[in-house]
């Protein structure tokens, strides 16, 4: 049974980049044939859909976090990251990774991590 | 303003039957599977319900999807306390080539 797992920094800097890291265990590891991907929600608010990388290493993005996310996966290593450039405070969130089996079906979620954007 | 549309809240009596629905469009829900978590105070959300009606192993048969057109419902019969959570419905967009949420629904029971 996969299981998800997020790290990464706790505190971000205005116009600095975000880099988060979720570590898949079980099943085949990020060489599964999910679609990896990255959801944040803002204090208080709904869900919003990142990206995901295939285990291919082909990705998609949400269109309005485009020009800034990068998601890449490092099979070997059974671990898939999220790069987010421009840090605004916009962005302040708890950022989960999930393991998407088909277009929307998430399952299972990592626990989350919360990145506030602070100076 | 999400691109899939729920109501805030929604609340029932302990044992009542409660309804959250889920409106779309023709390139979503209209065209798409319908996917339905739950999330409870401080936790991740959990699937529900996936392909518009499909129950996860695990997932109480006191909850249920449909779908009509461009519009999904969740249904818990006999609602119990610990179901007060938030509720979002998830389905792939393709105009917009992601995954869209709704707004999230909280439950309350009363």
């Amino acid at each position: 049974q996969v299981q998800l797992q997020e790290s990464g920094p706790g505190l971000v800097r205005p116009s600095e980049t975000l880099s988060l890291s979720c570590t898949v265990s079980g099943g085949s590891g990020s060489g599964g044939a999910y679609f990896w991907t990255w959801i944040r929600q803002s204090p208080g608010k709904g869900l919003e859909w990142i990206g995901y990388v295939y285990n291919t290493g082909t990705t998609k993005y949400n269109p309005s976090l485009e020009s800034r996310a990068t998601i890449s996966i490092d099979s070997s290593n059974n671990h898939f990251s999220l790069r987010l450039t421009s840090m605004t405070a916009a962005d302040t969130a708890i950022y989960y990774c999930a393991a998407d089996v088909f277009y929307g079906f998430f399952d299972p979620w990592g626990q989350g991590t919360l990145v506030i954007v602070s100076s | 303003q999400s691109v899939l549309t729920q109501s805030p809240s929604a609340s029932g009596a302990p044992g009542q039957r409660v309804t959250i629905s889920c409106s779309g469009s023709g390139s979503n829900i209209g065209g798409n599977y319908v996917y339905w978590y739950n999330q409870l105070p401080g936790r991740a959300p959990k699937l529900l319900i996936y392909r518009n009606d499909q129950r996860p192993s695990g997932v109480a048969d006191r909850f249920s999807g449909s779908k009509s057109g461009t519009s999904a419902s969740l249904a818990i019969s006999g609602v119990r306390s610990d179901d007060e959570a938030d509720y979002y419905c998830a389905a792939w967009d393709d105009s917009l080539s992601g995954v869209v949420f709704g707004g999230g629904t909280k439950l309350t029971v009363l």
